[in-house]
Order: C-alpha cells, then sequence, then structure tokens
C-alpha cells in the first residue's frame, strides 16, 4: 500500500474536455508537489502547496490541498494534447523532512 | 547545459553482472536524490544525500545496491549481482534543500533505463 495514492492510474479524453487527478492519503504532509513526466524525460515540477486549503492557479491547471494536508487534486480545464503526460503528486510527511514520497502516477492521454 | 546529467540512458546487463550508473548534479546543489521507477508507475525512493551529513539509506531494497557521493558533487549507484526484478529507470534530482525548507523543488536527470537479461 502506497502512502500517497493516485487515481484513476489512467485517464483517456478528448481535446477540449476537462479532467480531475486525485492524491489521497491517511498521513498529514507539510507539503505537496505536483510533477508532470514526458517519456524519456524526468519530472518537472509544476506547483508546490502548502497551507491547508490552498488553491493555485497555472493557466489551465488548478491544484488545491485539501484542509487537513493529507490530499490534493489537479484540475485541468479544456485540456489540450500537450498536456499528455504522467502526473505525479509528491509528499513531504511531516516526521520525514525533506524526503518525498511519490504517488503512483495518473498517466494522461488527450486525443486530438 | 545546467540540468542533471545521467550516464549511461540505456544499460543492458546479464543477470548476475554488476552495474554501475553516474549522476552528475546541479553545480551547487546540497541535496542528491535516487530513485527507481518501473515502467509507468511512480518513483520509489532509493538514497538521499544532503552535504557532509550521513546518507539516508532507507529506500535501498537490498544490500546489493549501493551509491557513494564523492567530493559532494558525482554520485554513482551499484548494483551487484543484477537480479532481473532490477530492471526500471534509475532517476536522479538534486535540490538545493537546505534552504527551500517544505518548497524545495527536485531537479530530475533523464534516467538510466536499466534491463537485466
Amino acid at each position: 500500500t502506497q502512502l500517497l495514492e493516485q487515481s484513476p492510474q489512467f485517464l483517456s479524453i478528448q481535446e477540449g474536455e476537462n479532467l480531475t487527478v486525485y492524491c489521497n492519503s491517511s498521513s498529514v504532509f507539510s507539503s505537496l508537489q505536483w510533477y508532470r513526466q514526458e517519456p524519456g524525460e524526468g519530472p518537472v515540477l509544476l506547483v508546490t502547496v502548502v497551507t491547508g486549503g490552498e488553491v493555485k492557479k497555472l493557466k489551465r491547471l488548478t491544484f488545491q490541498f485539501g484542509d487537513a494536508r493529507k490530499d490534493s487534486s489537479l484540475h485541468i480545464t479544456a485540456a489540450q494534447p500537450g498536456d499528455t503526460g504522467l502526473y505525479l503528486c509528491a509528499g513531504r510527511p511531516k516526521a520525514a523532512g525533506n524526503k518525498l514520497t511519490f504517488g503512483g502516477g495518473t498517466r494522461v492521454l488527450v486525443k486530438p | 547545459g545546467a540540468g542533471v546529467s545521467q550516464s549511461p540512458s540505456n544499460k543492458v546487463t546479464e543477470k548476475g553482472k554488476d552495474v554501475e550508473l553516474r549522476c552528475d548534479p546541479i553545480s551547487g546543489h546540497t541535496a542528491l536524490y535516487w530513485y527507481r521507477q518501473s515502467l509507468g508507475q511512480g518513483l520509489e525512493f532509493l538514497i538521499y544525500f544532503q552535504g557532509n551529513s550521513a546518507p539516508d539509506k532507507s529506500g535501498l531494497p537490498s544490500d546489493r545496491f549501493s551509491a557513494e557521493r564523492t567530493g559532494g558533487s558525482v554520485s554513482t549507484l551499484t548494483i551487484q549481482r543484477t537480479q532481473q526484478e532490477d530492471s526500471a529507470v534509475y532517476l536522479c534530482a538534486s535540490s538545493l534543500d537546505l534552504l527551500a525548507g517544505p518548497r524545495s523543488e527536485q531537479f530530475f536527470g533523464p534516467g538510466t533505463r536499466l534491463t537485466v537479461l
């Protein structure tokens, strides 16, 4: 059982549709990050959230950190083929210092 | 470029052989991490180096795995007597952990794809 559970594992949608990816845990995190990874490359940071209830927007992407700092979501509005990739959430458990724990990832495919 | 580099990009080896994977972090980054990623899956933490502190080896799956970081810069991950289940992409990341705290960003290399036949 992973400390961070992502759902769904795979999402295939048409260009222009909206999608939401969830990242859930029973543990509290001092911060939570979302990364995006493309084939053959390492993950790249999209956003960091640190305050319970925090909402951050990055163009068509909206990130939310749960009030209790145990969960997060990523919402993409009007998805484009360029949004295709593996989305990974990663959290710093309160007792683990700077070490990151990654979720299992959500593979997103946006078809033109 | 000034990013994290890893070599080789691909490594095919036979079961039982030893392999060494190299990581060159971003200059000045004090923290260095190794992760393992199975096909299309999340990242599994292996080991973490922070400055001159003793490394956090809590993620190493067996005593066949070891890592060194020489001079606070380049790191080598060694897998002895490789097994087929060691096949995966091995990713290295570096960061400025000490000052950035919970907002610290990890910068990843492109990974080494290891295939054990």
